[in-house]
C-alpha cells in the first residue's frame, strides 16, 4: 500500500532564518507530487507542483522553492522565512492516471514564523 | 479551471440527511467534480467524483444534472463526527493541479 510522510510535523522558526520540508512517498512510482500551504481558518494554496524528477511548477510567487531530487521525494525550501509564511503546510501525491484522479494527503507540518 | 462557488457555512443536526451545492458555471466538457473533506489539522481525503447524473458509494451520493453547471453532495445521516470542511473541485479527467477554494463547514450538532 501506498503512505506519504512529511516532517517534521511541527516547526517554530524566526523570522529570516531557512526553511526545509521534506515529503516521500512508498509504494508508488511516478506520482504527481504537489505541496499546499493552508492559513488559520483558510482553505488551501497551491504553491507547487510537479510531474517528475526536477520537474517543478509554481503556482503562487513567493519566496519558497520546491525540488524533487528523486522519483519520490519533494523538498519545500526558503532561504529567508517571512511572518506571512507561517501555516499548516500539507503536501500530496496523485497518479494523474486510472479511473479515479484521486489525492493523497500527508500528516502536514504545522510552521510558525515568529 | 473552472471556478466553483459554495456556502461558506451549514448547520445540521445528527441523523439527517446533508446537501451541500457547489456552482461550477464554467465546467468544460471534459471535467470531472470531485469532493473531499479536510479534518482540522490533517490534510483533505477524498470522498466522491462524479461526471454526470448520479454517483453513490459508502459514504456519499453526488448529484450532478445534464447542465453540470453545478453538483450536490449528499451525506445521508450525518453524525457529529461529519463535522469538517467539504471542498468541491473541478477539473479534467487526467487533470494535474488541484485547486480547492475555501470550502463549506459543516457543523453538526447533537
Amino acid at each position: 500500500s501506498q503512505t506519504i510522510h512529511q516532517w517534521p510535523a511541527t516547526l517554530v522558526q524566526p523570522v529570516g532564518s531557512p526553511l526545509s520540508l521534506e515529503c516521500t512517498v512508498e509504494g508508488t512510482s511516478n506520482p504527481n507530487l504537489y505541496w499546499y500551504r493552508q492559513a488559520a481558518g483558510r482553505g488551501l494554496q497551491l504553491l507547487f507542483y510537479s510531474v517528475g524528477i526536477g520537474q517543478i511548477s509554481s503556482e503562487v510567487p513567493q519566496n519558497l522553492s520546491a525540488s524533487r531530487p528523486q522519483d519520490r521525494q519533494f523538498i519545500l525550501s526558503s532561504k529567508k522565512l517571512l511572518l506571512s509564511d507561517s501555516g499548516f503546510y500539507l503536501c500530496a501525491w496523485s497518479l494523474g492516471r486510472g479511473d479515479i484522479n484521486e489525492q493523497f494527503f500527508g500528516p502536514g507540518t504545522r510552521l510558525t514564523v515568529l | 479551471l473552472a471556478k466553483t462557488t459554495q456556502p461558506i457555512s451549514m448547520d445540521s443536526y445528527e441523523g439527517q440527511e446533508v446537501n451541500i451545492t457547489c456552482s461550477h458555471n464554467n465546467i468544460a466538457t471534459n471535467d470531472y467534480i470531485t469532493w473531499y473533506q479536510q479534518f482540522p489539522s490533517q490534510g483533505p481525503r477524498f470522498i466522491i467524483q462524479g461526471y454526470k447524473t448520479k454517483v453513490t458509494n459508502e459514504v456519499a451520493s453526488l448529484f450532478i444534472p445534464a447542465d453540470r453547471k453545478s453538483s450536490t453532495l449528499s451525506l445521508p445521516r450525518v453524525s457529529l463526527s461529519d463535522t469538517a470542511v467539504y471542498y468541491c473541485l473541478v477539473g479534467s479527467y487526467n487533470f494535474n493541479k488541484f485547486y480547492f477554494g475555501s470550502g463549506t463547514k459543516l457543523n453538526v450538532k447533537p
